[in-house]
């Protein structure tokens, strides 16, 4: 069963905007890992930000920021100032606290035009 | 300097023909994943492995096999590939421990493999 779902398939956005994607998840944990990763056109998979579920504060890195709400298995990333080189696919992946793997949605592909 | 090697970067095989795809790791890092990547689809897990000869099945198992002998390395092997198994592969690595409180942030990937089974 799917337990990471995106249903942005894409999204498109002028430089310096913000832009928010949405991620639900399922899991039976009450603990887990949330995770957010951008794969670049080379393809590469980098890890930009993640949320413990443990935590209420939500998670902030440079212009990378979450919006965790645990009630509705919802864990948003919103980019602030967006560039450029922002544009690629963004995951959102989940682990749950007993298994040491990661699931990943099917990621939404973002586009930043000048 | 921390990094998952993936060999080769392309490959293109006929149907019927094996297929090995290799992967190695320079932090001594215990666990090791194969995912596979399909558009639309994300990145699926093929086989997880734990350490040396303790490797379990991922979500989709069928039509793979692995072998890990050294802590370093890990292979994927298609033995008789099909067309359907035309997508970019993935090896990653972690520690123990990786993504708890206290253990590292994340996966690390490798540049992935791009498969073309004609």
């Amino acid at each position: 069963a799917q337990k990471v779902t995106q249903t942005q398939t894409s999204i498109s956005v002028v430089e310096k905007t913000t832009v928010t994607m949405d991620c639900v998840y399922e899991t039976r944990d009450s603990s887990y890992f949330l995770f957010w990763y951008k794969q670049t056109a080379s393809g590469e998979i980098v890890f930009l930000i993640r949320q413990d579920s443990y935590k209420k504060e939500n998670a902030t890195v440079g212009h990378y920021s979450l919006n965790f709400q645990k009630p509705k298995s919802s864990i948003g990333l919103i980019i602030t100032a967006t560039q450029i080189e922002d544009s690629a696919v963004y995951f959102c992946a989940m682990r749950d606290f007993n298994y040491n793997v990661l699931y990943f949605g099917s990621g939404t592909k973002l586009t930043v035009e000048p | 300097d921390m990094k998952v090697t993936q060999m080769p970067r392309y490959l293109i095989k006929r149907m019927g023909e094996n297929v090995l795809l290799e992967c190695g790791q320079d932090m001594s890092h215990e666990t090791m994943y194969w995912y596979r990547q399909d558009p639309g689809l994300g990145l699926q897990l093929i086989y997880i492995s734990y350490d040396v000869d303790s490797n379990s099945e991922g979500d989709i198992p069928k039509g793979y096999r692995v072998s890990r002998k050294k802590r370093e390395h890990f292979s994927l092997i298609l033995d008789s590939a099909k067309t359907n198994q035309t997508s970019v592969y993935f090896c990653a690595s972690s520690s123990a421990d990786w993504g708890g409180a206290n253990g590292q942030n994340t996966l690390y990937f490798g540049a992935g493999t791009r498969l073309s089974v004609l």
